[in-house]
């Protein structure tokens, strides 16, 4: 089985910095993803993580450590239009194939 | 590219009816995804195929519920009969094998509301 946790709601300001947690375990790992759902949008890709880490792309960053079953997504510079929820998704590799498992995402509120 | 395309977008049926959600994938994308999306649960993956062939049903919630994929363009999710319980949005999302990432491309989903 898989579990995957991440805190259900946050809040931030204009401006900021913040941090959204994931903590997960699961067999087979492969892989982390983050995703960004605008409310009633579809999920759009943010992330991937393989190797242990961070990963910059532009004011979102991504780190992993694989052996801690941890995982954050790092926003800076908050903007209004950042407020979204944040989805962490472990992709398990079975086959060859890769299967991403959602976490219940975490409802992030950018206020002025 | 279009990307993924649901259909219909929304939908309101009653309790007893048979719902037909429909998805075309990204061309040349070798998975397909569906996912069901709720307050109370998250994204639940319900069913995925790889080159038509379902590979894992195991998320499927009951027998009310069956999907489809007799091409490489085109996969049904069906709801016969449809309960109250199962209103919820639909997402169908297609991938590329080991296209690297593994990344998901999501359709704009199916917001079914069942009375």
């Amino acid at each position: 089985g898989q579990n995957i946790d991440q805190p259900t709601e946050m809040t931030a300001t204009e401006g900021a910095i913040v941090q959204i947690n994931c903590t997960y375990q699961t067999s087979g790992f492969n892989g982390l993803f983050w995703y960004q759902q605008h409310a009633g949008e579809a999920p759009t890709f943010l992330s991937y993580n393989v190797l242990d880490g961070l990963e910059e792309k532009g004011r979102f960053s991504s780190f992993l450590s694989r052996s801690k079953g941890y995982s954050y997504l790092l926003l800076k510079e908050l903007q209004m239009k950042d407020s979204a929820s944040y989805l962490c998704a472990v992709s398990r590799g079975t086959g060859g194939s890769y299967i991403p498992t959602f976490g219940r995402g975490t409802s992030l509120i950018v206020h002025p | 590219d279009a990307g993924v395309i649901q259909s219909p977008r929304h939908e309101v049926t009653e309790m007893g009816q048979e719902v037909t959600l429909r998805c075309k994938p990204i061309s040349g994308h070798d998975y397909l995804f569906w996912y069901r999306q709720t307050m109370m649960r998250g994204l639940e993956l319900l069913i995925y195929f790889n080159n038509n062939v379902p590979i894992d049903d195991s998320g499927m919630p009951e027998d009310r519920f069956s999907a489809k994929m007799p091409n490489a363009s085109f996969s049904t999710l069906k709801i016969q009969p449809s309960e109250p319980r199962d209103s919820a949005v639909y997402f169908c999302a297609s991938s590329q094998d080991r296209g690297g990432t593994g990344e998901l491309f999501f359709g704009e989903g199916s917001r079914l509301t069942v009375l």
